[in-house]
Order: structure tokens, then C-alpha cells, then sequence
């Protein structure tokens, strides 16, 4: 079955320091990927995704992620932390149902909790 | 733009009321969704919407009718709530859901949050 494994439930960084959060799937076919941001209280804001192509991928707020297949991969970084970047990541991925009818359903891993010390 | 709008923020009810949920987008998608996450816990998948059709309701109470009036609105309709419903109720939208893969990403909306008391 189809999973996402988000190994670090929290994370504490200084800011102005990298950032990496990790991600691990389980997924039979070629995975496509998701992460999302959600501020407390807040919707889910799409950093970036992973379709195919290049496995570096651009996002917003100066995030990007690598996808490496060898590893089963989808870690999220950022170069220099900003305080506004305290958050919950989630990392997802699309997973094909079929209800009598082709859906993509989204599968979510367990969320990693971001705080970021002045 | 990538704006999903969702009406109430706020929502509290009791276990007899009857309310109402809605989204709204104008983006031109045709798959709209609705996901029910507990505090600190990932969104659930609650009901998938592919042009204007039901095509998923993932084992959700009856006490959950969700209803979609036309292709830029979801409503989620509430009646005989329990306390333990009480939750971020967020929607989301796609271009399209189970189609080519690029087409599927889901935007969402900021949420209502519903007490049930």
C-alpha cells in the first residue's frame, strides 16, 4: 500500500540556519509528490511538487526538494530559515483510486511541526 | 490565482443543530474536495467531487451530506453533529482528479473550524 513516512515529528532551528526535512514514500509506479505548509489555524499552502523531469525542484519562499528514487526521497530544505517559516510540513503523495472511475487521492504523511529560535 | 474561498472560519453548534459548510472557486477546476484534520493530525479524505459528480465518499457518516450545486461550489450540510466531529474542515479544489497527473494538484482552502458542542 501506498505511504508517506515523515521520520521527525518536530524540528527546532536557529534562524538564518538550513533547513532539511525528510520524507519517505512507498509507492509501486513512479511517485508524484507534494509538500505543503500550513500555519496554525490556516489551509494548506503548496510549497512545490514533483511530477517528473528534473529531480531538484523549485518551490515557493525559497524552498526546494530532491527526489531520489534510490532512496525512496522527497526531503524539503531551505538554505536559510526565516522566522515566518515556523509551521507544519506535510509531504504527500497521489495516489490513483479506482471507484468505478479514476480519482487521485492525496496520501499524507504525519506532518513535521517547524519552530525557529530568534 | 489559486484562491479557494470557505465560509464560516468560525462555526459552533450544537449536537441538534443543522448548518451549513461552503466553498467556493473560480478557477475552473472540476474536482473539489472535502477533508476533515484533527489538531496535529494530517488532513482525512472526506468526499471527492469530479464534475459535479460524487466519486468518492470515504465511509463518512450520514450525519455528513456533502452537495455540489454547480462546478465553482461545494457545500458540506451538518445535522445530528457529535463532539468528537469537531475539527478543521478543509476544501480543496483540482483542474481534474484522475486524469493526466499535472492536472491534479489540489489547492486548498483556509478551512472552517467547527465546535460541536
Amino acid at each position: 500500500a501506498q505511504s508517506v513516512t515523515q521520520p521527525d515529528i518536530h524540528i527546532t532551528v536557529s534562524e538564518g540556519a538550513s533547513l532539511e526535512l525528510r520524507c519517505n514514500y512507498s509507492y509501486g509506479a513512479t511517485p508524484y509528490l507534494f509538500w505543503y505548509v500550513q500555519s496554525p489555524g490556516q489551509g494548506l499552502q503548496l510549497l512545490l511538487k514533483y511530477f517528473s523531469g528534473d529531480t531538484l525542484v523549485q518551490g515557493i519562499k525559497g524552498f526546494e526538494a530532491e527526489f531520489k528514487r534510490s532512496q525512496s526521497s522527497f526531503n524539503l530544505r531551505k538554505p536559510s530559515v526565516h522566522w515566518s517559516d515556523a509551521a507544519e510540513y506535510f509531504c504527500a503523495v497521489m495516489s490513483l483510486m479506482n471507484y468505478g472511475g479514476a480519482t487521485n487521492k492525496l496520501i499524507f504523511g504525519t506532518g513535521t511541526l517547524l519552530a525557529v529560535q530568534p | 490565482d489559486t484562491e479557494v474561498t470557505q465560509t464560516p472560519k468560525h462555526l459552533v453548534m450544537g449536537m441538534t443543530n443543522k448548518k451549513s459548510l461552503k466553498c467556493e472557486q473560480h478557477m475552473g477546476h472540476r474536482a473539489m474536495y472535502w477533508y476533515k484534520q484533527k489538531a496535529k493530525k494530517p488532513p482525512e479524505l472526506m468526499f471527492v467531487y469530479s464534475y459535479e459528480k460524487l466519486s468518492i465518499n470515504e465511509s463518512v457518516p450520514s450525519r455528513f451530506s456533502p452537495e455540489c450545486p454547480n462546478s465553482s461550489l461545494l457545500n458540506l450540510h451538518l445535522h445530528a453533529l457529535q463532539p468528537e466531529d469537531s475539527a478543521l474542515y478543509l476544501c480543496a479544489s483540482s483542474r481534474e482528479s484522475g486524469g493526466r497527473w499535472s492536472t491534479d494538484t489540489q489547492y486548498f482552502g483556509p478551512g472552517t473550524r467547527l465546535t460541536v458542542l
